[in-house]
């Protein structure tokens, strides 16, 4: 079974800063995606940036990059130059054919940027 | 106008009613699913469908049921709703996924989410 784990429920830091979200991936299967989603207060789910387990290079977007380590089954999520548009819950997921693409989310860390 | 729309985008409803959320995608994708949010619990796996013949069961799809009358639509529906199916549910459309691993492997659309409450 798949399982995504995010081990922080809560994360602060401070504007203009760098700011690492932790997420660990338990998959038997080779060929998986792995996903971080923003959901602001408002509600909606806006996609951030993708890394497949066939990837060599780290993706990056922006201010964001994925810490991929593939060996520690670990998709940091980092965020550099911290914004106060920033703040929100950040999902880790994972999606695989056996899963029938659908993703498998991680509970999700609160991350709030302060002046 | 949003690629994925939701209707209602909020509901309120009393125990023992059935109720219909639909879904409409105007991004030409295959497959849809439905997703449900909890506090504290990240999104889960409703139901999924890769076509309109095609509808398979998700991680918590008992009490839950769903339609795909068309490409572009998918609904959920709750026969008969409960307390604790209050929570916040999305919609969410892929393309075929591509290679496995590989560039732009099955990135999920998701639409605004419709919050529903069961009293």
């Amino acid at each position: 079974a798949q399982k995504i784990t995010q081990t922080q429920p809560g994360m602060f830091v401070q504007e203009k800063e760098a700011v690492t979200l932790d997420c660990t991936y338990d998959t038997s299967d080779p060929s998986y995606g792995l996903f971080w989603y923003k959901q602001p207060s408002s509600g909606e789910m806006i996609f951030l940036i993708y890394q497949g387990s066939y990837d060599q290079q780290n993706a990056t977007e922006g201010r964001y990059s994925l810490n991929f380590q593939k060996a520690r089954k670990s998709a940091n999520l980092v965020i550099s130059a911290s914004q106060l548009g920033d703040s929100a819950m950040y999902f880790c997921a994972m999606g695989n054919s056996n899963s029938g693409y659908a993703l498998n989310f991680g509970k999700g860390t609160s991350l709030l940027v302060t002046p | 106008d949003a690629d994925v729309t939701q209707t209602p985008r909020n509901r309120i409803t009393k125990t023992g009613k059935r109720i219909m959320l639909e879904c409409s995608q105007t991004k030409g994708h295959d497959r849809m699913y439905w997703y449900r949010q909890d506090p504290g619990l990240g999104l889960r796996l409703i139901y999924y469908s890769f076509d309109v013949k095609d509808i398979n069961k998700g991680e918590i799809s008992d009490g839950y049921s769903v339609s795909r009358q068309a490409q572009a639509k998918f609904s959920l529906s709750l026969e008969s709703a409960i307390p604790n199916q209050t929570a916040l549910y999305f919609c969410a459309t892929s393309d075929f996924p591509g290679v496995a691993g590989g560039p732009s492997y099955n990135e999920q659309f998701f639409g605004p989410g419709t919050r529903l409450t069961v009293l």
